[in-house]
């Protein structure tokens, strides 16, 4: 199975609420990160986190980790109908290849 | 900067014809990859250059794959001859510094093959 594997694979939830999701890896890795793909493009860079961190922030997104438990969580607050898209975490454990990411929806 | 350029965003094409796919990365940028998605087996690492050199290739599928990077603001992957199965959609994507450092992915080519 891939590593870096995201869970859930689909997120449904109106605006304004929160959105979890994880990404849980099999060895130790120095960095893990997180990226957004809009249906029909590239994808973007959202947060890295290393290992000797639990936490990060970058505007409506947190990120911590959890490597005693070998994953980490992607907490969207607030969404918007913009936030629609698939998330991908990547780690160097596994050479930076991508899973299959968790869709999410955002309802207005 | 201009960010990742691709060429061409579509591609259409008919089985057996040779398909060259090209990418602009960012300047200044030392490390080059390129990807495949599909809807069946998401995204892949085909491979990737550091300094122009290709280090790992381990993920290109087959003998019709192939990939170049003449200089460091040049990279194109042809695909000959190219087959049904080879439609996805390919991403170049470039960082700098070190292999597990932030990519910044192009828009893609979207590759037909009839």
């Amino acid at each position: 199975s891939q590593q870096g594997e995201e869970d859930p694979q689909a997120l449904s939830i109106q605006e304004g609420e929160n959105a979890t999701m994880n990404c849980s890896y099999k060895t130790s890795i120095n960095n893990l990160q997180w990226y957004r793909q809009n249906s029909g493009r590239g994808l973007v860079h959202l947060i890295l986190i290393r290992s000797n961190e639990r936490e990060k922030h970058s505007g409506r997104l947190r990120v911590t980790l959890d490597t005693s438990k070998k994953s980490s969580s992607l907490l969207i607050t607030a969404s918007r109908a913009a936030d629609t898209a698939s998330y991908f975490c990547a780690t160097d454990e596994n050479d930076m290849r991508f899973g299959a990411g968790t869709r999410l929806t955002v309802k207005p | 900067d201009a960010g990742v350029i691709q060429s061409p965003r579509h591609e259409v094409t008919e089985m057996g014809q040779e398909v060259t796919l090209r990418c602009k990365p960012i300047s200044g940028h030392d490390y080059l990859f390129w990807y495949r998605q599909t809807m069946m087996r998401g995204l892949e690492l085909l491979i990737y250059f550091n300094n122009n050199v290709p280090i790992d290739d381990s993920g290109m599928p087959e003998d019709r794959f192939s990939a170049k990077m003449p200089n460091a603001s040049f990279s194109t992957l042809k695909i000959q001859p190219s087959e049904p199965r080879d439609s996805a959609v390919y991403f170049c994507a470039s960082s700098f510094g070190q292999r597990y450092n932030e990519q910044f992915f192009g828009p893609g080519t979207r590759l037909t093959v009839l």
